[in-house]
């Protein structure tokens, strides 16, 4: 079965900050991969996706993915993180049947 | 264009008693999914209906969960009796078609918590 894994569960940074988050996921075949954002007090939302072509994708907000098909990962960047970042980031794998698979997601929290 | 909206946004419930929690997709959404939270875990895919059809229920925890959607409009998604393990947060989402079925837009969510 398809699974995603990520690698920190609480990251805290300052503002200015550069930001990595870590994402594997486990199938090895055409893969369409996401991020989604649950701001604090709002609903979970898209930030970015990767069904083909650039492996490098751009997302909301100034957030982009990198796709390595070697390595499994779709790790998530900002060269600069805000307070407003804070929030709890998903990735996520599209199934066969249309659900999405989670991550356990990773909580950021930005000092301002 | 209003969201997906969910209903109610918390219940506290007793073992053994039911509970239905509602979900109101974005008008036009054919497809409407239910995922649950327990806390510290990932978010989970529960069902799948595409209009008023289940196109996939693998992730129904057990025959305790009973889900519907009536009309290919809302959905319902009853638990009876709950269990303890039942707590969690009950997400619903729906998208359109093609590879938008991916891009699901979610509501905030219910917080159910058994005691």
């Amino acid at each position: 079965a398809q699974s995603v894994s990520q690698h920190n569960h609480h990251v805290i940074l300052s503002e200015a900050a550069s930001l990595e988050l870590g994402c594997n996921y486990s199938y090895g075949g055409t893969v369409n991969l996401f991020w989604y954002v649950q701001y604090p007090g709002q609903h979970l939302q898209l930030l970015l996706k990767y069904f083909s072509g650039d492996p490098l994708v751009k997302g909301i907000k100034g957030f982009e993915a990198e796709f390595i098909k070697s390595k499994f990962s779709f790790n998530l960047r900002k060269p600069s993180v805000q307070w407003s970042d804070t929030a709890e980031y998903f990735c996520a794998v599209g199934g066969s049947q249309g659900n999405l698979i989670f991550g356990k997601g990773t909580k950021l929290s930005v000092k301002p | 264009e209003a969201g997906v909206t969910q209903f109610p946004s918390h219940s506290v419930i007793e073992k053994g008693q039911t509970v239905t929690l509602r979900c109101d997709p974005i008008s036009g959404h054919d497809n409407l999914y239910w995922y649950r939270r327990v806390m510290g875990k990932e978010i989970k895919f529960l069902l799948h209906f595409v209009k008023e059809s289940k196109q996939d229920e693998s992730g129904m925890p057990n025959n305790r969960f009973l889900a519907e959607r009536t009309g290919g409009t809302y959905s319902t998604l009853k638990v009876q009796p709950a269990e303890l393990e039942d707590s969690g947060v009950y997400f619903c989402a729906s998208s359109l078609t093609g590879l938008a079925v991916y891009e699901q837009y979610f509501g905030p969510g219910t917080r159910l918590t058994v005691t």
